[in-house]
C-alpha cells in the first residue's frame, strides 16, 4: 500500500473552514509537510511539522499531527476561493547524508464554492 | 532570491527520442531532487544530487539519469521516451544539509508529451 494516504477530494463552502486528513504508516518520520498546488503550477509549501510537535498554527493553517495514529490534518480556517487547489501531504524519513526525499501523498482536491 | 528555475516549460517529442530538462537552484542551495508527476502515479522520487554526486535514487529504469554541475544547476536525461514517459517533471532545491535541508523549494516544472 501507499506510505501517505489522502482522500482524493474536498468540496466546501467559501467562508467555512476546510479539514484535509492525511495518514502515513511509518513513525520513523521526521517531518510532515503540507504542500499546494496551483493548476499549471509547481508545489508550494504551505507548511511543516516536526515530529516531536502536536500543533503548529500559520494565520489561516492549523496543522495537528496524532502521532500515535499517524494522523495529519490541515485546517484552512475561512476559506476562500483562492485557496481550490490540490494539497499534498508528504513525510520524511532521516537520510544518511543529511538528505530529506518527501514522500508524497496523491493529492486532495479542494474545491471551494461561493 | 529568484526561485527555482525549470527550462523548458513545455516539449513535445515522441517516442525513442531523448529529452534534456534544465533546472537552477534557489542560489547558495546545494542539494537538486527531481520528480515525476502523473495523474495515474502521483508524485515519485527520481533522483537527488548534492555537491554534484548522486546521493539517492528512486525506482526508475535506467533510461532516466541526471547530473549536477558545479555551480548546482541540475540536468535530467530521458533516453529512448515511452509514452509512459508523459508527465509532469519537477525539480526541488534545498540546502542539502543542516538548517532547511528540510525545506524543498518546487520549480514549476517541465511538462513533457510523448506522442
Amino acid at each position: 500500500g501507499e506510505d501517505v494516504e489522502q482522500s482524493l477530494f474536498l468540496s466546501v463552502r467559501e467562508g467555512d473552514s476546510s479539514v484535509i486528513n492525511c495518514t502515513y504508516t511509518d513513525s520513523s518520520s521526521t517531518y510532515l509537510y503540507w504542500y499546494k498546488q496551483e493548476p499549471g503550477a509547481g508545489l508550494q509549501l504551505l507548511t511543516y511539522i516536526f515530529s516531536n510537535m502536536d500543533m503548529k498554527q500559520d494565520q489561516r493553517l492549523t496543522v495537528l499531527l496524532n502521532k500515535k495514529d499517524k494522523h495529519l490534518s490541515l485546517r484552512i480556517a475561512d476559506t476562500q476561493t483562492g485557496d481550490s487547489a490540490i494539497y499534498f501531504c508528504a513525510e520524511t524519513l532521516p537520510l544518511s547524508g543529511g538528505s530529506y526525499i518527501p514522500t508524497f501523498g496523491r493529492g486532495t482536491s479542494l474545491i471551494v464554492h461561493p | 532570491k529568484a526561485g527555482v528555475t525549470q527550462t523548458p516549460r513545455y516539449l513535445i517529442k515522441t517516442r525513442g527520442q531523448q529529452v534534456t530538462l534544465s533546472c537552477s537552484p534557489i542560489s547558495g542551495h546545494r542539494s537538486v531532487s527531481w520528480y515525476q508527476q502523473t495523474p495515474g502515479q502521483g508524485l515519485q522520487f527520481l533522483f537527488e544530487y548534492f555537491s554534484e554526486t548522486q546521493r539517492n535514487k528512486g525506482n526508475f529504469p535506467g533510461r532516466f539519469s541526471g547530473r549536477q554541475f558545479s555551480n548546482s544547476r541540475s540536468e535530467m536525461n530521458v533516453s529512448t521516451l515511452e509514452l509512459g514517459d508523459s508527465a509532469l517533471y519537477l525539480c526541488a532545491s534545498s540546502g542539502g544539509q543542516g538548517t532547511g535541508a528540510n525545506v524543498l523549494t518546487f520549480g514549476a516544472g517541465s511538462r513533457l508529451t510523448v506522442l
